[in-house]
């Protein structure tokens, strides 16, 4: 069966700095991954996706950025956080099976001080 | 650009009853996918249904059914027979049929269920 990691579950960092979350799925080859963050208390906004190594489209301009160095891999990172990167930031996987079904990792909540 | 928006912010509903959370949405493209996610306390984003637009019969999963109105672009979700482990946030979503399965999601709706 398929599974999808997070890591880390949470983490507090301090403006300025940099990030780097992971997301990794077992069981499956060449998924479409996507990465989505949620503010607190509403939906969730699709940030950048990716449908094969190296390949990687951004929904929304911001400080972030992501890359795909392995087919099950899926990195968000930032040289520079800002406050407003705070949230929680979901990532995703779909196998462009039926209506490209989208299953989701447990999340990261990222609070920025 | 679509578009989806849920005007429910929060709904209760007492065990064992009936409750409906409402979505329109908006799209240009004829083959759409629309979905209902539950996200528990735990955060876990949980799919409960989906729904072809193609397809004129609704969607049932045991208690979750769906009503769609394609001509209104109305898609809400009924609930039957409400358990407590149904207090959560749940967010439609919509997928257009060239995007590669990227979603557009309302702003969600928390539902509580009372004992």
């Amino acid at each position: 069966s398929q599974t999808i990691h997070q890591w880390p579950a949470t983490l507090v960092q301090p403006v300025g700095s940099p990030l780097s979350l992971e997301c990794t799925v077992e069981g499956t080859s060449n998924p479409n991954l996507y990465w989505y963050r949620q503010a607190a208390g509403r939906g969730l906004q699709l940030l950048f996706y990716s449908v094969g190594i190296g390949q990687i489209s951004s929904e929304v301009p911001q400080n972030l950025s992501a890359s795909r160095p392995q087919d099950r891999q899926f990195i968000l990172s930032s040289k520079k956080l800002l406050l407003s990167d705070s949230g929680f930031y979901l990532c995703a996987w779909s196998d462009g099976g039926y209506a490209y079904e989208q299953y989701f990792g447990p999340g990261t909540r990222l609070t920025v001080t | 650009a679509q578009t989806v928006t849920q005007s429910q912010p929060e709904m209760s509903v007492q065990e064992a009853e009936t409750v409906t959370l409402s979505c329109t949405y908006d799209t240009s493209e004829n083959n759409y996918y629309l979905f209902w996610y539950k996200q528990p306390p735990s955060r876990q984003m949980i799919l409960v249904i989906r729904q072809e637009a193609y397809k004129q019969q609704n969607a049932t999963e045991n208690r979750f059914s769906v009503n769609f109105q394609k001509a209104a672009k109305s898609f809400s979700l009924k609930i039957s027979d409400s358990q407590l482990g149904d207090t959560a946030m749940y967010f439609c979503a919509l997928q257009g049929g060239t995007s590669y399965g990227k979603l557009t999601f309302g702003q969600g709706t928390i539902l509580t269920v009372h004992p």
